[in-house]
C-alpha cells in the first residue's frame, strides 16, 4: 500500500457524461500528479501540482481538467467522454524535494470505462 | 520535448537467464526511477538513480545510470518466473514532469 488514495476504483459511464476522479495524496506529499494509461498511448503524463498550485502541464485535454485542494487532495475532471477516454487513471504523490530523490509513489488507479 | 524510449518492448526470457533492459532519455537530467507494474495493478517503485554512475541492486535487479550517454540499463540476473511484469523507467526532466518510457513487458519462462 502506497498511501496513495484514488476513488471510485471502477467506473463505467456513457459517452457524452463528465465524472470526477478524487486522490488522496500521501501523508505529507504536497506534489499530486495525474497519469491516464491506455493499451495503445502507454503512460502519459496529464498534469501536476504542488500545494494547490499547477505546476506542470503535460498531454491534457481540454476536456478534462483537475485541482488541488487547500486539505492537498485533487481531483481530476473528465468531461464530454468519448469512447477513447476508457483508461486507467492514476493519481501520484510526493514530497517534491528534489535533492531527496523525489520519488513518486502510486495508487490504485481508476479504471474508467466509457461505453 | 523529453522522449523516454526503452527497448526491447517485449521479453520473453528463460529462468536461470540474464538480460538487460535499456532506457535511452533525449534531454539531460540526473533523476531516473524504475517501477514494476503487474497487470491492472498499481506502479512500484524499484529504484532512483540520482547522479551519473550510480548503481543500485535488489534481489535479482541492477539498475545504473550513464546521464553522459543518457543512458540506464535494468540488468536482470537468473530470472526467475516472480519477475515477470512490465518494467518502467521515467525520467525527471526538471520540471517535475515525470516522464515514463514505453515499457518493457518482461515474461520469465519456466
Amino acid at each position: 500500500d502506497s498511501g496513495v488514495t484514488q476513488t471510485p476504483k471502477h467506473l463505467i459511464t456513457a459517452t457524452g457524461q463528465r465524472v470526477t476522479l478524487r486522490c488522496s495524496p500521501r501523508s505529507g506529499d504536497l506534489s499530486v500528479y495525474w497519469y491516464q494509461q491506455s493499451l495503445d498511448q502507454g503512460l502519459q503524463f496529464l498534469i501536476q501540482y504542488y500545494n494547490g498550485e499547477e505546476r506542470a502541464k503535460g498531454n491534457i485535454l481540454e476536456r478534462f481538467s483537475a485541482q488541488q485542494f487547500p486539505d492537498l487532495h485533487s481531483e481530476l475532471n473528465l468531461s464530454s467522454l468519448e469512447l477513447g477516454d476508457s483508461a486507467l487513471y492514476f493519481c501520484a504523490s510526493s514530497v517534491a524535494v528534489r535533492d531527496r530523490g523525489n520519488t513518486i509513489y502510486f495508487g490504485e488507479g481508476s479504471w474508467l470505462t466509457v461505453v | 520535448e523529453l522522449k523516454v524510449e526503452q527497448n526491447p518492448l517485449f521479453l520473453s526470457m528463460q529462468e536461470g537467464k540474464n538480460y538487460t533492459i535499456y532506457c535511452n532519455y533525449s534531454t539531460t537530467s540526473d533523476r531516473l526511477y524504475w517501477y514494476r507494474q503487474d497487470p491492472g495493478k498499481s506502479l512500484e517503485s524499484l529504484f532512483v538513480l540520482l547522479s551519473n554512475g550510480a548503481v543500485k541492486q535488489e534481489g535479482r535487479l541492477m539498475a545504473s545510470l550513464d546521464t553522459k550517454a543518457r543512458l540506464s540499463t535494468l540488468h536482470i540476473t537468473a530470472a526467475v518466473h516472480d519477475l515477470s511484469a512490465t518494467y518502467f523507467c521515467a525520467v525527471d526532466g526538471g520540471t517535475y514532469k515525470y516522464i515514463f518510457g514505453t515499457g518493457t513487458r518482461l515474461k520469465v519462462l519456466a
